[in-house]
């Protein structure tokens, strides 16, 4: 079945540290791999997608993220984190289903909080 | 351009009510897609609608319904509310009901049963 891992529930870094992200999918076939941030009360923005071609992808707000296929993993990185990072976020894995529509799978998140 | 439009942002309803939720996609996209997003959980899915039909359903009950209106804005419906059924509704479209390239999400109905 597919399935989004993530294994961090809670991360806490210093303002200016860098950051990583796990995320571990489950996906029979060519993942499409997403990662979205959610502030309080709001909806999700998109960071970042991989569908194919470069495995290092990048995306908005200075992350960028690593599928490697031998480890089923798509982490996000950051390489200094600002305050205003503090948020939830989300990895999804997206694809055809039987049946002929799409969507998505979320992991169940990872809450950010920066220390200044 | 208007992004994703959801309303109404918050709402509180008691156990055995109906709901209505309302969405309205980016301009130029045809497939819209529901969420629930249940406090502390990511979103799970739960409908996918394309050209006024529906491709998809996820593990909900009956109770959830949706439809889709020439215009490509979609109502979300849910019947004899449970206190479980508190969550964020989320709303995403795409421009095509294959497209894994650009889905983008509304900011969400808070929905609060009592």
């Amino acid at each position: 079945a597919q399935s989004v891992t993530q294994p961090d529930i809670h991360i806490t870094v210093s303002e200016g540290a860098s950051l990583e992200l796990r995320c571990n999918y489950s996906y029979g076939a060519t993942p499409y791999l997403f990662w979205y941030v959610q502030s309080p009360g709001q909806g999700l923005q998109l960071l970042l997608k991989y569908f194919s071609g470069d495995t290092l992808v990048q995306g908005i707000k200075g992350f960028e993220a690593e599928f490697k296929r031998s480890q089923s993993s798509f982490n996000l990185r950051k390489p200094s984190v600002h305050w205003s990072d503090a948020a939830e976020y989300f990895c999804a894995v997206g694809g055809r289903f039987s049946g002929g529509y799409n969507k998505l799978i979320f992991g169940a998140g990872t809450r950010l909080a920066v220390h200044p | 351009d208007a992004g994703v439009t959801q309303s109404p942002t918050h709402l509180i309803k008691t156990r055995g009510q109906h709901v209505t939720l309302r969405c309205s996609p980016i301009s130029g996209h045809k497939s819209v897609s529901w969420y629930q997003q249940v406090l502390g959980q990511g979103p799970q899915f739960i409908f996918q609608y394309y050209e006024k039909e529906e491709r998809g359903r996820g593990n909900f009950p009956d109770r959830f319904s949706a439809r889709q209106f020439p215009n490509y804005s979609s109502e979300l419906n849910v019947n004899a509310l449970l206190l479980g059924d508190s969550a964020l509704y989320l709303c995403a479209s795409s421009l095509e009901v294959d497209d894994n390239y650009g889905y983008t999400f509304g900011s969400g109905t808070r929905l609060t049963v009592v």
